[in-house]
Protein backbone atom coordinates (compact mmCIF):
# COMPACT_ATOMS: atom_id res chain seq x y z
CA UNK A 1 0.00 0.00 0.00
CA UNK A 2 1.51 3.10 -0.93
CA UNK A 3 0.61 5.77 1.08
CA UNK A 4 2.47 8.22 -0.75
CA UNK A 5 1.97 9.22 -4.24
CA UNK A 6 3.44 10.73 -6.63
CA UNK A 7 1.46 10.28 -9.93
CA UNK A 8 3.61 11.60 -12.72
CA UNK A 9 6.67 10.08 -13.00
CA UNK A 10 7.81 12.60 -15.29
CA UNK A 11 7.26 16.35 -16.20
CA UNK A 12 8.95 18.74 -18.87
CA UNK A 13 9.32 22.54 -18.28
CA UNK A 14 10.01 25.40 -20.62
CA UNK A 15 13.59 27.33 -18.90
CA UNK A 16 11.97 30.44 -16.70
CA UNK A 17 8.13 29.24 -16.37
CA UNK A 18 6.84 27.42 -13.28
CA UNK A 19 7.03 23.86 -11.89
CA UNK A 20 4.33 21.98 -9.96
CA UNK A 21 5.17 18.43 -8.37
CA UNK A 22 2.36 16.80 -6.80
CA UNK A 23 2.31 14.27 -4.08
CA UNK A 24 -0.67 12.67 -2.65
CA UNK A 25 -0.90 10.74 0.50
CA UNK A 26 -3.67 8.69 2.44
CA UNK A 27 -2.60 8.75 6.01
CA UNK A 28 -4.13 11.25 7.94
CA UNK A 29 -1.53 10.60 10.99
CA UNK A 30 1.43 12.34 8.34
CA UNK A 31 2.12 15.80 10.37
CA UNK A 32 5.47 16.62 8.98
CA UNK A 33 6.40 16.74 4.64
CA UNK A 34 9.52 17.08 3.19
CA UNK A 35 10.68 17.56 -0.59
CA UNK A 36 13.87 16.21 -1.50
CA UNK A 37 16.07 16.26 -4.91
CA UNK A 38 18.15 14.01 -6.59
CA UNK A 39 20.48 14.01 -9.25
CA UNK A 40 22.09 10.99 -10.83
CA UNK A 41 24.77 9.48 -8.98
CA UNK A 42 23.80 11.12 -5.75
CA UNK A 43 21.73 10.54 -2.92
CA UNK A 44 18.74 13.02 -2.59
CA UNK A 45 19.16 16.37 -0.96
CA UNK A 46 17.01 17.96 1.32
CA UNK A 47 14.61 20.97 -0.35
CA UNK A 48 12.31 22.31 1.40
CA UNK A 49 9.63 20.97 4.26
CA UNK A 50 6.18 21.80 5.77
CA UNK A 51 4.43 20.66 9.23
CA UNK A 52 1.00 20.15 8.97
CA UNK A 53 0.05 23.13 11.12
CA UNK A 54 0.96 25.52 7.99
CA UNK A 55 -0.24 25.79 4.64
CA UNK A 56 2.68 27.05 2.89
CA UNK A 57 6.48 27.41 3.74
CA UNK A 58 8.40 29.18 0.71
CA UNK A 59 12.27 29.45 0.33
CA UNK A 60 13.25 31.59 -2.43
CA UNK A 61 11.84 29.50 -5.35
CA UNK A 62 10.55 27.16 -4.12
CA UNK A 63 7.57 26.98 -2.43
CA UNK A 64 5.60 23.91 -0.54
CA UNK A 65 1.77 23.75 -0.60
CA UNK A 66 -0.10 21.51 1.30
CA UNK A 67 -4.16 20.82 1.63
CA UNK A 68 -4.88 19.05 4.60
CA UNK A 69 -8.04 18.43 3.40
CA UNK A 70 -7.46 16.89 0.20
CA UNK A 71 -4.10 15.74 1.36
CA UNK A 72 -2.43 16.68 -0.65
CA UNK A 73 0.97 18.92 -1.34
CA UNK A 74 2.59 20.63 -4.04
CA UNK A 75 6.16 21.88 -4.77
CA UNK A 76 6.14 24.87 -7.00
CA UNK A 77 9.67 26.02 -8.62
CA UNK A 78 9.61 29.95 -9.82
CA UNK A 79 11.14 30.69 -12.47
CA UNK A 80 12.55 27.09 -13.57
CA UNK A 81 16.29 26.69 -13.83
CA UNK A 82 17.91 24.06 -16.11
CA UNK A 83 19.85 23.26 -13.15
CA UNK A 84 16.46 22.14 -11.52
CA UNK A 85 16.23 19.20 -13.65
CA UNK A 86 16.30 16.20 -11.23
CA UNK A 87 14.25 13.75 -9.97
CA UNK A 88 12.10 15.24 -6.90
CA UNK A 89 11.00 13.06 -3.85
CA UNK A 90 8.44 13.76 -1.78
CA UNK A 91 8.42 12.31 1.75
CA UNK A 92 5.71 12.41 4.77
CA UNK A 93 6.58 11.56 9.02
CA UNK A 94 3.42 9.45 10.13
CA UNK A 95 3.36 11.30 13.82
CA UNK A 96 5.13 8.36 16.40
CA UNK A 97 7.66 8.00 18.36
CA UNK A 98 9.76 6.16 15.19
CA UNK A 99 9.91 9.36 12.97
CA UNK A 100 9.31 6.70 10.17
CA UNK A 101 9.42 8.77 6.99
CA UNK A 102 7.12 6.89 3.73
CA UNK A 103 8.64 8.44 0.59
CA UNK A 104 6.96 8.74 -3.08
CA UNK A 105 8.07 7.15 -6.19
CA UNK A 106 9.88 10.37 -7.74
CA UNK A 107 8.87 12.61 -10.16
CA UNK A 108 11.33 13.39 -12.88
CA UNK A 109 11.55 17.13 -13.70
CA UNK A 110 12.80 18.74 -16.99
CA UNK A 111 14.02 22.06 -17.24
CA UNK A 112 14.21 22.81 -20.84
CA UNK A 113 16.39 25.97 -22.01
CA UNK B 1 28.59 16.72 -0.11
CA UNK B 2 26.39 15.70 2.59
CA UNK B 3 28.75 15.06 5.05
CA UNK B 4 27.31 11.13 4.80
CA UNK B 5 30.17 8.18 3.13
CA UNK B 6 28.75 5.01 1.99
CA UNK B 7 31.31 2.23 0.89
CA UNK B 8 31.28 0.25 -1.91
CA UNK B 9 30.27 2.73 -4.47
CA UNK B 10 28.99 -0.70 -6.28
CA UNK B 11 28.88 -4.14 -5.65
CA UNK B 12 28.23 -6.85 -7.85
CA UNK B 13 28.04 -10.58 -6.41
CA UNK B 14 26.62 -13.64 -7.07
CA UNK B 15 22.77 -15.27 -6.06
CA UNK B 16 23.30 -16.75 -1.95
CA UNK B 17 26.31 -14.57 -1.65
CA UNK B 18 26.16 -12.10 1.61
CA UNK B 19 27.73 -8.65 1.24
CA UNK B 20 28.07 -5.70 3.83
CA UNK B 21 27.30 -1.96 3.21
CA UNK B 22 29.13 0.52 5.44
CA UNK B 23 27.96 4.08 6.59
CA UNK B 24 29.31 7.06 7.84
CA UNK B 25 26.91 9.46 9.15
CA UNK B 26 27.69 13.57 9.37
CA UNK B 27 29.86 14.45 12.50
CA UNK B 28 27.88 14.99 15.27
CA UNK B 29 24.79 12.56 13.61
CA UNK B 30 23.20 9.90 16.36
CA UNK B 31 20.97 8.45 13.69
CA UNK B 32 21.56 6.50 11.21
CA UNK B 33 18.39 5.28 8.59
CA UNK B 34 19.07 2.43 5.67
CA UNK B 35 17.09 2.91 2.73
CA UNK B 36 16.87 0.72 -0.53
CA UNK B 37 15.89 2.09 -4.12
CA UNK B 38 15.00 -0.42 -6.76
CA UNK B 39 13.90 0.19 -10.17
CA UNK B 40 11.21 2.73 -10.63
CA UNK B 41 10.50 2.55 -7.03
CA UNK B 42 10.60 4.93 -4.48
CA UNK B 43 12.87 5.16 -1.33
CA UNK B 44 11.67 2.04 0.80
CA UNK B 45 12.89 2.58 4.80
CA UNK B 46 14.34 -0.18 6.08
CA UNK B 47 15.93 0.69 9.61
CA UNK B 48 16.86 2.97 11.52
CA UNK B 49 19.36 3.03 14.46
CA UNK B 50 20.09 5.77 16.90
CA UNK B 51 22.79 6.12 18.70
CA UNK B 52 24.03 2.24 18.69
CA UNK B 53 20.20 1.16 19.89
CA UNK B 54 17.54 -0.43 17.02
CA UNK B 55 14.98 3.11 16.81
CA UNK B 56 12.46 2.04 13.88
CA UNK B 57 11.77 -0.65 11.45
CA UNK B 58 10.67 -0.58 8.34
CA UNK B 59 10.13 -3.32 5.12
CA UNK B 60 13.15 -5.14 6.51
CA UNK B 61 13.64 -8.76 5.27
CA UNK B 62 14.78 -11.02 7.70
CA UNK B 63 17.51 -12.22 5.60
CA UNK B 64 19.00 -8.45 5.86
CA UNK B 65 20.39 -7.08 9.11
CA UNK B 66 22.10 -3.99 10.82
CA UNK B 67 24.16 -2.23 13.32
CA UNK B 68 25.35 0.33 14.35
CA UNK B 69 28.67 0.75 16.52
CA UNK B 70 30.08 2.78 19.24
CA UNK B 71 31.59 5.11 16.72
CA UNK B 72 28.39 5.42 15.31
CA UNK B 73 28.57 4.07 11.99
CA UNK B 74 26.69 1.40 10.22
CA UNK B 75 26.57 -1.48 8.45
CA UNK B 76 24.14 -3.24 6.56
CA UNK B 77 24.27 -7.04 5.72
CA UNK B 78 22.54 -8.65 3.07
CA UNK B 79 22.39 -12.38 2.55
CA UNK B 80 21.07 -14.91 0.44
CA UNK B 81 20.97 -12.55 -1.96
CA UNK B 82 18.32 -12.72 -4.77
CA UNK B 83 17.70 -11.50 -7.88
CA UNK B 84 15.55 -9.23 -7.23
CA UNK B 85 17.90 -7.75 -4.13
CA UNK B 86 19.65 -5.19 -6.88
CA UNK B 87 18.74 -1.81 -5.63
CA UNK B 88 20.78 1.45 -4.88
CA UNK B 89 21.00 1.06 -0.98
CA UNK B 90 21.10 4.47 0.76
CA UNK B 91 22.05 5.36 4.14
CA UNK B 92 21.04 8.51 6.06
CA UNK B 93 21.40 10.54 8.98
CA UNK B 94 20.53 12.94 11.58
CA UNK B 95 21.16 14.39 14.75
CA UNK B 96 18.76 12.75 16.76
CA UNK B 97 15.51 11.62 15.12
CA UNK B 98 13.14 13.13 13.37
CA UNK B 99 14.76 15.72 11.44
CA UNK B 100 16.06 16.23 7.76
CA UNK B 101 18.18 13.51 6.52
CA UNK B 102 21.28 13.65 4.97
CA UNK B 103 21.86 11.00 2.39
CA UNK B 104 25.09 9.37 1.40
CA UNK B 105 24.90 9.02 -2.27
CA UNK B 106 24.48 4.87 -2.00
CA UNK B 107 25.93 1.84 -2.62
CA UNK B 108 24.35 0.35 -6.21
CA UNK B 109 24.13 -3.61 -5.32
CA UNK B 110 24.01 -5.58 -8.67
CA UNK B 111 23.48 -9.86 -7.76
CA UNK B 112 23.87 -11.55 -10.73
Amino acid sequence: DQQVKQNSPSLSVQEGRISILNCDYTNSMFDYFLWYKKYPAEGPTFLISISSIKDKNEDGRFTVFLNKSAKHLSLHIVPSQPGDSAVYFCAARRTSGTYKYIFGTGTRLKVLA
Amino acid sequence: DSGVTQTPKHLITATGQRVTLRCSPRSGDLSVYWYQQSLDQGLQFLIQYYNGEERAKGNILERFSAQQFPDLHSELNLSSLELGDSALYFCASSPSGGETQYFGPGTRLLVL
